[in-house]
């Protein structure tokens, strides 16, 4: 079993849908959580950390159930834009090494 | 501020071939850390410095990948033989911090896409 699994994907939906990622991470001694976007061709970039209390930045809401060992990002009033690769990124270790899912395509049409 | 650099951009080898990607870490960073990403696949460490020393190399294929960050800043990755199954984007990231429980953001660079034929 992979240690940060996701949604498979792709995804395709219309401008302003609302969409949601899911993931899970096999090991309960992951310590910090986060989203990264990746667009085609491009490095990954942070989009956002993942607190148990749940965070929300603009149309983007992210949300960590430590007990299920799950997190999820929603994506609300979606926009061309948001089109990319969502990884999710699980932190474990003394040294902190980011371990990443495969991620999930999002590709949203007029 | 400058991001993080990487070279080449791309390199096409054949297989057997030796390679090097070279990765200049945000000024100041003191942690340097160097990715792989095959095709449909998240970024997997390959390995991490801390300054001048590795703190983590457990996933690199050592017989035939080799790293070094002689001065604490920027880093050499190499690749001798290449195989075909190396065809990956070859992603460097640098923080201020690593490890402990206040992790820094990773920056990463544009990455050096390989492809072994």
């Amino acid at each position: 079993r992979k240690e940060v699994e996701q949604d498979p994907g792709p995804f395709n939906v219309p401008e302003g849908a609302t969409v949601a990622f899911n993931c899970t991470y096999s090991n309960s001694a992951s310590q910090s959580f986060f989203w990264y976007r990746q667009d085609c061709r491009k490095e990954p970039k942070l989009l956002m950390s993942v607190y148990s209390s749940g965070n929300e930045d603009g149309r983007f809401t992210a949300q960590l159930n430590r007990a299920s060992q799950y997190i999820s990002l929603l994506i609300r009033d979606s926009k061309l834009s948001d089109s990319a690769t969502y990884l999710c990124v699980v932190i474990r270790g003394s040294q902190g090494n980011l371990i990443f899912g495969k991620g999930t395509k999002l590709s949203v049409k007029p | 501020e400058a991001g993080v650099a990487q070279s080449p951009r791309y390199k096409i080898i054949e297989k057997r071939q030796s390679v090097a990607f070279w990765c200049n870490p945000i000024s100041g960073h003191a942690t340097l850390y160097w990715y792989q990403q095959i095709l449909g696949q998240g970024p997997k460490l390959l390995i991490q410095f801390q300054n001048n020393g590795v703190v983590d190399d457990s996933q690199l294929p050592k017989d035939r990948f080799s790293a070094e960050r002689l001065k604490g800043v920027d880093s050499t990755l190499k690749i001798q033989p290449a195989k075909l199954e190396d065809s990956a984007v070859y992603l460097c990231a640098s923080s201020s911090k690593g490890g402990g429980g206040n992790q820094e953001t990773q920056y990463f660079g544009p990455g050096t896409r390989l492809l072994v034929l």
